[in-house]
């Protein structure tokens, strides 16, 4: 079974500021997905960034980008020009590319405050 | 984008009485759906996934038959807590699975049983 791993219960940053959350994973496919959720206090779970094992390069979405380094397992999200409403628990998510039918397998999620 | 809606998104109700939430994808069919449980401040945890017209396949110390799952057409499943505990109130978010793979959430029901 994947495992996917956040150290991580809780971080800060200054308004601004550049922050980065980590996110580990445990794997024997090749083949697979992986993700960036946000979910506010709202808890309506938003996907953030995503990226194809496949695909060496790193995902960007705007002040959103990954650094995915496939041989470590490792994909974390780094989050330029925070803004307070980045303020949210963020979840590292896997799900393999066999097909649509399996689920997604979260983190434990980050909690990032962001401070004026 | 795709939108997957989800009713109610509170309910309370009596112990021993069961509730259903229904989660619908909007505007698109979704072969697969999922239900999620997440106590708070806690992670998402999968409870089962939902493939239409088929049984649904529970994840492991999940009661299926506590957790009675539908998925009659692509484009509905509902989730109906049976007997209801106290120990059963929790948040409760659906997924639906578009065939580019892309899952959507719902935006979740809180479920208080007293």
């Amino acid at each position: 079974a994947q495992t996917v791993t956040q150290s991580q219960p809780e971080m800060s940053v200054q308004e601004a500021e550049t922050v980065t959350l980590s996110c580990t994973y445990d794997t024997s496919e090749s083949d697979y997905y992986l993700f960036w959720y946000k979910q506010p206090p709202s808890r309506q779970m938003i996907l953030v960034i995503r990226q194809e094992a496949y695909k060496q390069q790193n995902a960007t979405e705007n002040r959103f980008s990954v650094n995915f380094q496939k041989a470590a397992k490792s994909f974390s999200l780094k989050i330029s020009d925070s803004q307070l409403g980045d303020a949210a628990m963020y979840f590292c998510a896997y799900r393999s590319a066999r097909n649509s039918g399996y689920a997604l397998n979260f983190g434990k999620g980050t909690s990032l405050l962001v401070t004026p | 984008g795709a939108v997957v809606s989800q009713h109610p998104s509170r309910v309370i109700c009596k112990s021993g009485t069961s509730v259903k939430i229904e989660c619908r994808s909007l505007d698109f069919q979704a072969t697969t759906m999922f239900w999620y449980r997440q106590f708070p401040k806690k992670s998402l945890m999968l409870m089962a996934t939902s493939n239409e017209g088929s049984k649904a396949t529970y994840e492991q110390g999940v009661e299926k038959d506590k957790f009675l799952i539908n998925h009659a057409s692509l484009t509905l499943s509902t989730l109906t807590v049976t007997s209801a505990h106290p120990e059963d109130s929790s948040f409760y978010i659906c997924s639906a699975s578009s065939v580019s793979h892309e899952q959507y959430f719902g935006p979740g029901t809180r479920l208080t049983v007293t």
